[in-house]
C-alpha cells in the first residue's frame, strides 16, 4: 500500500515569514495530493490539492509542488499568519473511477509567532 | 456546499455497550464514504471504505465484526461500535466523496469515550 512520510513534525515560523512542509509517497501510481489543514479538535479542511498532470498550483498564498520523478511534494505557505497556526496533513491517494482512499502523513503542527 | 455532518459530536458510554455514529452528506449526494479513526496529536488512519448498497471494505487490522459499517443511502452512512472497551476511545471521523475521483469533504467528528 501507500506510506506517505511528511517533515517537520513541528515549524515555528515568525509572523510573516514562509513555512514549508514536505511529504514523500511510495506509490508511484498515486496521481492525487491534497494538503488538510485541522484545528485542534476540528474537522480537516482541504486547503489546496494538486494532480499529477502538472508540477505546481498556487492559491493566494498557498502553493504546492509536486515532484513526480522523486516522488515528493510541498506546501508553501508565504506571509505567515497567527491565524495559520494549525496541523497540516498531506495525502496521497490512487484516485480513480470509484473509491479515492487517501493516505495521510503524520501530519505537521505549524505555530506563527506574532 | 459540500457539507458534511457527523452525529453525535461527543458520546460516552460504558465498556461492553454499543454507540452508533451517524455521518451524512448533506447538500450532496455521496457513492462513497470513508471512515478514519484519529488518536490524540496523531494522523488520521483509515478505517474502512464504504459505498451504498454494498458492503463496506476494511483496512487491514480493522475488525469488521466490531466496526460496523451500514451505508444505507447516498447521504448517509453509519458505523457501530460493538461491545466497546477503553481502548476504543478516539476521534471518529468520516469524510463523504460525491461523485468523482477526487475531493474528500469531512465531518466535523465524533469523541468517543469509553469508561
Amino acid at each position: 500500500g501507500e506510506n506517505v512520510e511528511q517533515h517537520p513534525s513541528t515549524l515555528s515560523v515568525q509572523e510573516g515569514d514562509s513555512a514549508v512542509i514536505k511529504c514523500t509517497y511510495s506509490d508511484s501510481a498515486s496521481n492525487y495530493f491534497p494538503w488538510y489543514k485541522q484545528e485542534l479538535g476540528k474537522r480537516p479542511q482541504l486547503i489546496i490539492d494538486i494532480r499529477s498532470n502538472v508540477g505546481e498550483k498556487k492559491d493566494q498564498r498557498i502553493a504546492v509542488t509536486l515532484n513526480k520523478t522523486a516522488k515528493h511534494f510541498s506546501l508553501h505557505i508565504t506571509e505567515t499568519q497567527p491565524e495559520d497556526s494549525a496541523v497540516y496533513f498531506c495525502a496521497a491517494s490512487r484516485s480513480q473511477t470509484g473509491a479515492n482512499n487517501l493516505f495521510f502523513g503524520t501530519g505537521t503542527r505549524l505555530t506563527v509567532i506574532p | 456546499g459540500a457539507v458534511v455532518s457527523q452525529h453525535p459530536s461527543r458520546v460516552i458510554c460504558k465498556s461492553g455497550t454499543s454507540v452508533k455514529i451517524e455521518c451524512r452528506s448533506l447538500d450532496f449526494q455521496a457513492t462513497t464514504m470513508f471512515w478514519y479513526r484519529q488518536f490524540p496529536k496523531q494522523s488520521l488512519m483509515l478505517m474502512a471504505t464504504s459505498n451504498e448498497g454494498s458492503k463496506a471494505t476494511y483496512e487491514q487490522g480493522v475488525e469488521k465484526d466490531k466496526f460496523l459499517i451500514n451505508h444505507a443511502s447516498l447521504t448517509l452512512s453509519t458505523l457501530t461500535v460493538t461491545s466497546a472497551h477503553p481502548e476504543d476511545s478516539s476521534f471518529y471521523i468520516c469524510s463523504a466523496q460525491p461523485s468523482g475521483p477526487y475531493e474528500q469533504y469531512f465531518g466535523p467528528g465524533t469523541r468517543l469515550t469509553v469508561t
